[in-house]
């Protein structure tokens, strides 16, 4: 009965890999969102879809790429990882009308 | 700019003491505002919201929070804390437009003197 689920929960890697983080939510949301929670526990958004569009893409390096195969899942891909993508991924989801998010549990994610 | 500023890092009261959070934030015109708590390990959870209306908001947990347009805050308030509050807080704001983007202050640590 999980809302917003996110995989996986810990992601350790190495520098210069590739590796995804998946989400999924079951509210019927139309709109989903990724935020970046640094070290120093400041939350910033990344991307927003609605409806499998992308309507917010912040600066963001393009190593980072979203994608939505449906409006219940949006999948954050990064390439060539660096340390500094070291940080806690949440996704969040919105229903239409409503204006508060619902997040994830997050990904944390270390670059070694 | 917009921006969201919480200037208390940590607080750190006893249990059954009142506690109250601030939020301050610069925006063009009145944003929707939100308070969120993270408990450690785990994700936001949605304490309370204010769009409009009634400037004092009641949240989960016992929470409640104050809009002031004119001091441009939103403070959070529990008049009896309880060990299990100890969490970060964060404070959010987000415009009244389709983009609904949030823009978080930089969090509250909340500690708990038993």
């Amino acid at each position: 009965d999980t809302a917003v689920s996110q995989t996986p929960k810990y992601l350790v890697t190495q520098m210069g890999n590739d590796k995804s983080i998946k989400c999924e939510q079951n509210l019927g949301h139309d709109t989903m969102y990724w935020y970046k929670q640094d070290s120093k526990k400041f939350l910033k958004i990344m991307f927003s879809y609605n409806n499998k569009e992308l309507i917010i893409n912040e600066t963001v390096p393009n190593r980072f790429s979203p994608k939505s195969p449906d409006k219940a899942h949006l999948n954050l891909h990064i390439n060539s990882l660096e340390l500094g993508d070291s940080a806690v991924y949440f996704c969040a989801s919105r229903g239409q009308g409503y204006n508060e998010q619902f997040f994830g549990p997050g990904t944390r994610l270390t670059v070694l | 700019a917009q921006s969201v500023t919480q200037p208390d890092i940590h607080i750190t009261v006893s249990e059954g003491a009142s506690l109250e959070l601030r939020c301050n934030y610069s925006y063009g015109a009145t944003p929707y505002l939100f308070w969120y708590v993270q408990s450690p390990g785990q994700g936001l959870q949605l304490l309370l919201k204010y769009f409009s209306g009634d400037t004092l908001v009641q949240g989960i947990k016992g929470f409640e929070a104050e809009f002031k347009r004119s001091q441009s805050s939103f403070n959070l308030r529990k008049p009896s804390v309880h060990w299990s509050d100890a969490a970060e807080y964060f404070c959010a704001v987000g415009p009244m437009d389709s983009s609904y983007k949030l823009i978080f202050g930089s969090g509250t640590r909340l500690l708990v003197r038993p």
